[in-house]
């Protein structure tokens, strides 16, 4: 079945730790994909998106994702988290002629 | 200023009554789209419109109603609200190719 996983629903990580939050999609053909974040209370903003081309895409706030297509991957990754990042991340892809499709959202909770 | 709004932010209302959830946006694009937010499970796309008057039917449509007269405005009725309605919606406007931009959610409890 078409589906977008995130396999981690919550992760703890120390301030100035890397972070990798997962995320696998099973289309046939490569979506478009994006993440994003949202902050308690508030709405979903964009951190990067993925169309086409260099598999490794920056975003805002320091963060970036690479597209590994052998995995059917698009994992959200950041060298030094800052407390201010504590969020729920999702993983969004839209395949051709479909609408989003969001995964269930990883919880990033950062210690002092 | 320009981006998307909702109204009401919080709304509390008894079962069988219609509530109606308001969406606004200043960017003109052509689509806009409702979703509900349910621990577990994600957003999940209840109505979209890809302009006036042109609504479809998203994954969890059951017991909902919009329109869309106005490019700007995208309403969701909840007709007779039910307790497993109770929920954080999300409105969004974009392009069907592209991003989606978020308004900030009516977070909506159903007695």
């Amino acid at each position: 079945a078409q589906s977008v996983t995130q396999p981690d629903i919550h992760i703890t990580v120390s301030e100035g730790a890397s972070l990798e939050l997962r995320c696998n999609y099973s289309y046939g053909a490569t979506p478009y994909l994006f993440w994003y974040v949202q902050s308690p209370g508030q709405g979903l903003q964009l951190l990067l998106k993925y169309f086409s081309g260099d598999t490794l895409v920056q975003g805002i706030k320091g963060f970036e994702a690479e597209f590994k297509r052998s995995q059917s991957s698009f994992n959200l990754r950041k060298p030094s988290v800052h407390w201010s990042d504590a969020a729920e991340y999702f993983c969004a892809v839209l395949p051709y002629g479909q609408n989003f499709v969001f995964g269930p959202g990883t919880r990033l909770s950062v210690l002092p | 200023d320009a981006g998307i709004t909702q109204s009401p932010r919080y709304k509390i209302t008894e079962t069988g009554r219609q509530v109606t959830l308001m969406c606004h946006q200043t960017w003109s694009h052509s689509y806009m789209f409702w979703y509900r937010q349910d621990l577990g499970h994600g957003l999940r796309l209840i109505y979209y419109s890809a302009a006036a008057d042109i609504t479809d039917k998203g994954e969890v449509p059951d017991g909902y109603v919009v329109s869309r007269s106005k490019t700007e405005n995208f309403p969701l009725t909840l007709e007779s609200a039910t307790r497993s309605q109770t929920s954080v919606y999300f409105c969004a406007s974009g392009t069907m190719d592209n991003e989606q931009f978020f308004g900030p959610g009516t977070r909506l409890t159903v007695l």
